[in-house]
């Protein structure tokens, strides 16, 4: 089973510029999130997608971040424009819809942000 | 205000020993706990979790407690081997249960030696 997809990797930008990252989740995978974790911090959620219905976006910085799930599968995650603070690495998880009895989400190798 | 919380920034132990990584919360509304564990450069990997109908978890080496009590759990590791060595994150989650957002600790460094 493949995992979930994510890139770039990496990505350096200066401040003011805009980035866009891409997900693929695991096939089958109906709910989708994206984490942001801070050097020496645990995985904090933006945005968690149903399909391509948005569940919960309360942390997400919308004057500055945009999400969409298209069709339910890919995902992109957009900041415009750059803060410093945004430096993180943006990690994607994917779950099974219900039935998940164990909770247990599937992260990809998640992609770094450097602002400059 | 951090609802979850690990306290130990690192731990290191001897192969072969136990390992024990601690972990606090303060929501009383969370009803699942979560492990996960992370190599550098990858991405989170889930360990082992627990409900809050039990007080322990057991897969091979890992065993998970819970003191709701004491809002309290802890991971232990037996025995401990190199390959352990990262850093692990306790998650809570609550309300819709498996499904429900998870909120993670700062993590705890992990270094098991030789």
């Amino acid at each position: 089973e493949a995992g979930v997809a994510q890139s770039p990797r990496y990505k350096i930008i200066e401040k003011r510029q805009s980035v866009a990252f891409w997900c693929n989740p695991i096939s089958g995978h109906a709910t989708l999130y994206w984490y942001q974790q801070i050097l020496g911090q645990g995985p904090k959620l933006l945005i968690q997608f149903q399909n391509n219905g948005v569940v919960d976006d309360s942390q997400l910085p919308k004057d500055r971040f945009s999400a969409e799930r298209l069709k339910g599968v890919d995902s992109t995650l957009k900041i415009q424009p750059a803060k410093l603070e945004d430096s993180a690495v943006y990690l994607c998880a994917s779950s099974r819809l219900a039935g998940g009895l164990t909770g247990e989400l599937f992260f990809g190798e998640g992609s770094r942000l450097t602002v400059l | 205000d951090q609802q979850v919380k690990q306290n130990s920034p690192s731990l290191s132990v001897q192969e072969g020993r136990i390992s024990i990584l601690n972990c606090d919360y303060t929501n009383s509304m969370f009803d699942y706990f979560l492990w996960y564990k992370k190599y550098p450069a990858e991405g989170p990997t889930f360990l082992i979790s627990i409900s809050s109908i039990k007080d322990k978890n057991e897969d091979g080496r890992f065993t998970v407690f819970l003191n709701k009590s004491a809002k309290h759990l802890s991971l232990h590791i037996v025995p401990s081997q190199p390959g352990d060595s990262a850093v692990y994150f306790c998650a809570a989650s609550s309300g819709r249960g498996s499904q429900g957002n998870l909120i993670f600790g700062k993590g705890t460094k992990l270094s098991v030696k030789p």
